[in-house]
């Protein structure tokens, strides 16, 4: 079973501050890492994909891979009330028919 | 607009009673997915399709069937519910591996 683990918190940051989100995974061959927002009772919405090891950065938003140590992030800079919310971290694994496996999400809250 | 259309959003039935969820997908993505997601254990994934008339089982079919006979639309099928099936559903569509779309969700309950 190809796995993603990450931290459910929760996560608890003060509004201007950054918060850092930890992701690892099992399956070496894996392609593809999506991170998702999740609000309580939605559906989950797209913020990042990044598919190449380094930094990709998108706004407030910055997602780190790291390929040998199987291990993705984000950062939220200058993090807002709004951006309390879960955080699923997926993955789609070498040779997998493009199956997004997700981790079980960390819940951040930004106090104000 | 793109977008992936789910029905019901809600939904409450009893055990036994068979119930269709109707997913449909406006961006001729070729790849669609269902999935459950239930209080923590994440959203895992039930079937998925890789196009017409192409599916294939995911981490957790038990009790589930899909039918894929146009490219939009997908739907999930529980011939028998069971109060184990009460979780929140979602169908999701690719392209390619990419630029996932989620539908709205379903909320059922099975009683």
């Amino acid at each position: 079973q190809k796995e993603v683990e990450q931290n459910s918190g929760p996560l608890s940051v003060p509004e201007g501050a950054i918060a850092s989100l930890n992701c690892t995974y099992s399956d070496r061959g894996s392609q593809s890492f999506f991170w998702y927002r999740q609000y309580s009772g939605k559906s989950p919405e797209l913020i990042m994909f990044i598919y190449s090891n380094g930094d990709k950065e998108d706004g407030r938003f910055t997602a780190q891979l790291n390929k040998a140590s199987q291990y993705v992030s984000l950062l939220i800079r200058d993090s807002q009330p709004s951006d309390s919310a879960t955080y699923l971290c997926a993955v789609i694994a070498g040779g997998s028919n493009y199956k997004l496996t997700f981790g079980k999400g960390t819940l951040l809250t930004v106090n104000p | 607009e793109a977008q992936v259309t789910q029905n019901p959003r809600y939904l409450i039935t009893v055990t036994g009673k068979k119930l269709t969820v109707t997913c449909s997908q406006n961006m001729n993505h070729e790849y669609m997915s269902w999935y459950r997601q239930d209080p923590g254990l994440g959203l895992r994934q039930i079937y998925y399709s890789m196009n017409v008339e192409v599916t294939d089982k995911g981490d957790v079919p038990e009790g589930y069937k899909v039918s894929r006979k146009e490219k939009r639309n997908f739907p999930l099928i529980l011939e028998s519910p069971s109060p184990n099936q009460t979780s929140l559903y979602f169908c999701a569509s690719s392209s390619g591996g990419r630029n996932y779309t989620f539908g709205s969700g379903t909320r059922l309950t099975v009683v």
